[in-house]
């Protein structure tokens, strides 16, 4: 079974200050996306960025991209000139292609923009 | 365009009573995930739905149930609630076929109190 883990259960930075999330997976297939969400304060999750397996260029996202390392199975996120708005928990996630593969996610990372 | 909706918002319970919830996806989307998300424990999976077939599955008890219907909004019922099941049930939808995951859109989700 696939899984995720964030070491990070809670995480803080100034604003305007650059941050990094670290998530680490589980896994045998070669072929599969990975994901992080964006869970604000009683707010809707929303998708902050994906990266396919097979695509070695980091995906990036505005102040959002990421560090792929495929062969050390680890996804990081890093936020640049983080603001307020960015406080939220993050959530990563991971899913091998092909059919009907579930989602799987991690346990989130509290984060908390100090103005 | 109108987002992933569910209702009710909130819902309160008692213990072996059972509860409804519903989800409607994004108009396009065919495909159905819920997801448990209790209290320190992330995202679990519950359900996908897609096409009116129940097509993963995820390690929860048999009395997690759901369907959907023809215009892809879907249903999941809890039975003999217990005060565990306490969470928010959150429903997603997603614009990718099953061979490519283009992340999910999330509804607001449902409160569920047992007690």
């Amino acid at each position: 079974a696939q899984t995720v883990t964030q070491s990070q259960p809670e995480m803080s930075v100034q604003e305007a200050e650059t941050v990094t999330l670290s998530c680490t997976y589980d896994t045998s297939e070669n072929n599969y996306y990975l994901f992080w969400y964006k869970q604000p304060p009683s707010r809707q999750m929303i998708l902050v960025i994906r990266q396919e397996a097979y695509k070695q260029q980091n995906a990036t996202e505005n102040r959002f991209s990421v560090n792929f390392q495929k062969a050390a199975k680890s996804f990081s996120l890093k936020i640049s000139d983080s603001q307020l708005g960015d406080t939220a928990m993050y959530f990563c996630a991971f899913q091998n292609s092909g059919g009907y593969q579930k989602v799987t996610f991690g346990t989130g990372t509290k984060l908390q923009v100090i103005p | 365009e109108a987002g992933v909706t569910q209702s009710p918002t909130h819902l309160i319970k008692t213990r072996g009573q059972q509860a409804t919830l519903r989800c409607s996806p994004i108009s396009g989307h065919t495909s159905v995930y819920w997801y448990q998300q209790a209290l320190g424990l992330g995202l679990q999976f519950l359900l996908w739905y897609d096409e009116g077939e129940e097509r993963n599955r995820g390690n929860f008890p048999p009395r997690f149930s759901g369907r959907q219907f023809p215009n892809y909004s879907s249903e999941l019922n809890v039975n003999a609630l217990e005060l565990e099941d306490s969470a928010l049930y959150l429903c997603a939808s997603s614009l990718g076929t099953v061979y490519i995951n283009y992340g999910y859109t999330f509804g607001s989700g449902t409160r569920l109190t047992v007690v």
